[in-house]
């Protein structure tokens, strides 16, 4: 089945340390995505590419990078610069073009600070 | 970008009423999304509304796009268990979606 996978499904972050979040698709969409989520809030984009080696900053990109070296892959960074780390993060993904197609979602990385 | 407001941001409901949940933006929108998130889910697109004035249906939701293409509803009748969860309206801008705050539903049974 096509679908969007993230890992892991739980992260455990030490002060100081950075940690990877995964997200892989096999859709064949060309636009990945990555948002925050916080408790009772909304969906924030934190980065998104629309094709290969190139991404650009959403609303809330300070302390964390992304790379795009795949179609297939969008991993996320969680730097030490992010102080508050603590959320569900979400990527999605959707065929190529303006914002009017439906994005889809995979299941989600909940971190947390030790 | 442009920015939507959801209201109500929470909404219980008695099993078997109906309940509604809108979004208004200030500025015109081209179109709109709207989305369903599950308790410890992910959200999963519902459906697309392109047309001024424009009504669609999935079984027990209706949803509406206003005549001005400024706000937008989702009406839910003889609401059930299965209806729990958050309901977010989405603005598509360029090559990104920005997500109303929500509305979330519990059903006492």
């Amino acid at each position: 089945d096509g679908g969007i996978t993230q890992s892991p499904k739980y992260l455990f972050r030490k002060e100081g340390q950075n940690v990877t979040l995964s997200c892989e698709q096999n859709l064949n969409h060309d636009a990945m995505y990555w948002y925050r989520q916080d408790p009772g809030q909304g969906l924030r984009l934190i980065y998104y590419s629309q094709i290969v080696n190139d991404f650009q900053k959403g609303d809330i990109a300070e302390g964390y990078s992304v790379s795009r070296e795949k179609k297939e892959s969008f991993p996320l960074t969680v730097t030490s610069a992010q102080k508050n780390p603590t959320a569900f993060y979400l990527c999605a993904s959707k065929t190529q073009g303006t914002g009017s197609q439906p994005q889809h979602f995979g299941d989600g990385t909940r971190l947390s600070i030790l | 970008g442009q920015q939507v407001m959801q209201i109500p941001q929470y909404q219980h409901v008695q099993e078997g009423e109906d309940f509604t949940t809108y979004c208004n933006s200030s500025t015109t929108l081209s179109n709109i999304q709207w989305y369903k998130q599950r308790p410890g889910g992910h959200p999963v697109f519902l459906i697309q509304l392109v047309k001024s004035g424009e009504v669609k249906k999935q079984k027990r939701l209706t949803f509406q796009f206003g005549e001005a293409k400024k706000n937008s509803s989702l009406h839910i009748t003889a609401t059930q268990t299965t209806d729990v969860g958050t309901y977010f309206c989405a603005l598509p801008n360029d090559y990104k979606l920005s997500f109303g705050a929500g509305t979330t539903v519990t059903v006492r049974a």
